[in-house]
């Protein structure tokens, strides 16, 4: 079983519209987790962390559901700029000494 | 600020050679890492250090080694280069505290290709 497991997609979805995106990791002893994006050719870039809670910044929203290893990305109102591929990350209970593990992410591509 | 910074940008290699690649962290971070991301796949973890001493390594072989100097600084070495070896090389740094909540910064990455 991978560790983090992503939807690869393409997720083809239409400017404005709502769109979510799901991962799943196998660590239960995971201590933090977030989204990264990641553009054509560029490093990835911190999108959001995700905390238990749940939270939202701006038209992003993470959550996490610990019971289930499940952590969730919903963006409203899509914007050609969201096109992108979108990094599910998850960091080991060792802290940094684990390392980050990604998924292989989920590509979406925003239409016109 | 500046933010993490590698060099070189591109490389191309032949097969057997050696390779060096180097950070250098956001100022005042401690913590370098460094990823391999081949393409198509998520970046996969090489080593962490902190303090200039290893902290942790990923399942990468003895080619791969890794060093990092007083002012923070890291350089990546590969031996031996394989095919296999051609991909995105990034470095990524973290503040001393707060590491595990607040993510981590990546530079724009060495794409090395291996011929």
């Amino acid at each position: 079983r991978k560790e983090v497991e992503q939807d690869p997609g393409p997720f083809n979805v239409p400017e404005g519209a709502t769109v979510a995106f799901n991962c799943t990791y196998s660590n239960s002893a995971s201590q933090s987790f977030f989204w990264y994006r990641q553009d054509c050719r560029k490093e990835p870039k911190l999108l959001m962390s995700v905390y238990s809670s749940g939270n939202e910044d701006g038209r992003f929203t993470a959550q996490l559901n610990r019971a289930s290893q499940y952590i969730s990305l919903l963006i409203r109102d899509s914007k050609l700029s969201d096109s992108a591929t979108y990094l599910c990350v998850v960091n080991g209970p060792g802290g940094g000494a684990d390392g980050l593990t990604f998924g292989k992410g989920t590509h979406l591509i925003i239409q016109p | 600020d500046a933010g993490v910074t590698q060099s070189p940008t591109h490389l191309i290699k032949t097969r057997g050679q050696h390779v060096t690649l180097r950070c250098s962290p956001i100022s005042g971070h401690k913590s370098v890492s460094w990823y391999q991301q081949v393409l198509g796949q998520g970046p996969q973890f090489i080593f962490q250090y902190y303090e200039k001493e290893e902290r942790g390594r990923g399942n990468f072989p003895d080619r791969f080694s890794a060093r990092q100097f007083p002012n923070y600084s890291s350089e990546l070495n590969v031996n031996a280069l394989l095919l296999g070896d051609s991909a995105l090389y990034l470095c990524a740094s973290s503040p001393p505290t707060g590491e595990l909540y607040y993510g981590y910064t990546f530079g724009s990455g060495t794409r090395l290709t291996v011929v």
